[in-house]
């Protein structure tokens, strides 16, 4: 059973700048894993951010930057604006099968 | 502008399948992977599997006995049976498209289904 570990909660200060990781159990995660991130708000679906490690979608604010750190996926915000506070959520593929991390849920305090 | 659509029974009984279907519009069914995504109330987001345009799918090995998911190219739809449900099947089921089988860019709004006699 494969295991996805995002941080459970972090804050930042508006402004800031916040790095979220996104660890697998296999191992380290290279590019080879095509790290998604997705943003999720209290009662919304969840919105696509990054993809394949860095990437971003055409609607994917400039403040958003997705790489790889330490044998990790990360995301980092630059700049946090209030409405940056949501769960975020990784995402790594195995070879066909797909694993979500946990979720980090960012205050912006 | 693509969109997805869920639609289906919000109350499913124990031991019973449950049957929801996912409607695309803006954009042809063709070419990509179709996913569906479920989250338990206040749990995090877990992949139940895809399918391919073509047919060929790929299932989460957890629910890989109680899932068949179709498509309808015709209709611009695809569709998840989930059999057998209980309790733990309760979740806000999502459906996605998937590019490549290695990113997911748009969702649905999501369909509660409640798992209860």
């Amino acid at each position: 059973q494969t295991v996805v570990t995002q941080e459970p909660s972090l804050t930042v200060s508006p402004g800031g700048t916040v790095t979220l990781t996104c660890a697998s159990s296999t191992g380290a995660v290279t590019s080879g894993y095509y790290p998604n991130w997705f943003q999720q708000k209290p009662g919304q679906a969840p919105r696509a951010l990054i993809y394949s490690t860095n990437n971003k979608h055409s609607w994917t604010p400039a403040r958003f930057s997705g790489s790889l750190l330490g044998g990790k996926a990360a995301l980092t915000l630059s700049g946090v604006q209030p409405e940056d506070e949501a769960e975020y959520y990784c995402l790594l593929y195995y070879g066909g099968a797909q694993v979500f991390g946990g979720g980090t849920k960012l205050t912006v305090l | 502008q693509v969109q997805l659509q869920e639609s289906g029974p919000g109350l499913v009984k124990p031991s019973e399948t449950l049957s929801l279907t996912c409607t695309v519009s803006g954009g042809s069914i063709n070419d990509y992977y179709w996913s569906w995504i479920r989250q338990p109330p206040g749990k995090g987001l877990e992949w139940i599997g895809y399918i391919y345009y073509s047919g060929s799918t790929n299932y989460n090995p957890s629910l890989k006995s109680r899932v068949t998911i179709s498509v309808d190219t015709s209709k611009n739809q695809f569709s998840l049976k989930l059999s057998s449900v209980t309790a733990a099947d309760t979740a806000v089921y999502y459906c996605a498209r998937e590019v490549g089988a290695t990113r997911i860019d748009y969702w649905g709004q999501g369909t509660l289904v409640t798992v209860s006699s």
